[in-house]
């Protein structure tokens, strides 16, 4: 069966400090995507990764993809307070994506 | 279109009753899905509609529940007999189709507590 995991799971960081997210995957897939879930909200669609190597950016945040390694990462660049949430990485299967747990952030000033 | 609407936005009952939710798409999407998502988890998958053909169900979802989506346009999921582990949030997405470059579009979901 089909595991995504994340890591870490909770992430407590210093406003204009760099860090890694790392999303971990146990089946062959070409597609991942990342989401941002605010509190109480839905997901919002952060990076659609489509192919090997692909490298994604989006203001402060940069999200890769190495297929071979059934990994993708999300970095964030002088993190703001405004990144606080909660970041999930997804799996394209045939049918429909396969969630991590999600990475809760905290940027705290 | 303004994206991927569900209704209601919350939903209290009482154990035992039967709910029922709605999600209206994207109009060009013919893929919708259901998914479950409990506090503090990531969502999980449900149930996976391409037009109005059900097409893959989560062994997540036991017999109290059902989906359909008529005529391919909105869906409704129903649980019939709720008990407090039914207790989520179920967001819908839909998308156009399996190889569009695009990712899935999510509905604000519904946040239902059984009490």
């Amino acid at each position: 069966e089909l595991k995504v995991e994340q890591n870490p799971l909770f992430l407590s960081m210093q406003e204009g400090k760099n860090y890694t997210i790392y999303c971990n995957y146990s089946t062959t897939s070409d597609r991942l995507y990342w989401y941002r879930q605010d509190p109480g909200k839905s997901l919002e669609s952060l990076f659609v990764l489509l192919s090997n190597g692909a490298v994604k950016q989006e203001g402060r945040l940069m999200a890769s993809l190495d297929t071979k390694a059934r990994l993708s990462t999300l970095h964030i660049t002088a993190a703001v307070h405004d990144l606080s949430a909660t970041y999930f990485c997804a799996v394209d299967m045939r049918y429909d994506m396969r969630f991590g747990a999600g990475t809760r952030l905290t940027v705290k000033p | 279109d303004t994206g991927v609407s569900q209704d209601p936005r919350h939903k209290i009952t009482k154990r035992g009753q039967n709910v029922t939710f709605r999600c209206d798409p994207i109009s060009e999407h013919n893929r919708l899905y259901w998914y479950r998502q409990t506090l503090g988890q990531g969502p999980e998958f449900l149930t996976y509609f391409q037009n109005e053909a059900q097409l893959e169900k989560s062994r997540l979802l036991s017999d109290r529940f059902s989906a359909e989506r008529p005529k391919g346009s909105f869906s409704t999921l129903e649980i019939q007999r709720t008990e407090q582990g039914d207790s989520a949030m179920y967001l819908c997405a839909s998308r156009e189709s399996d190889g569009t470059p695009d990712g899935y579009t999510f509905g604000s979901g519904t946040r239902l507590t059984v009490v």
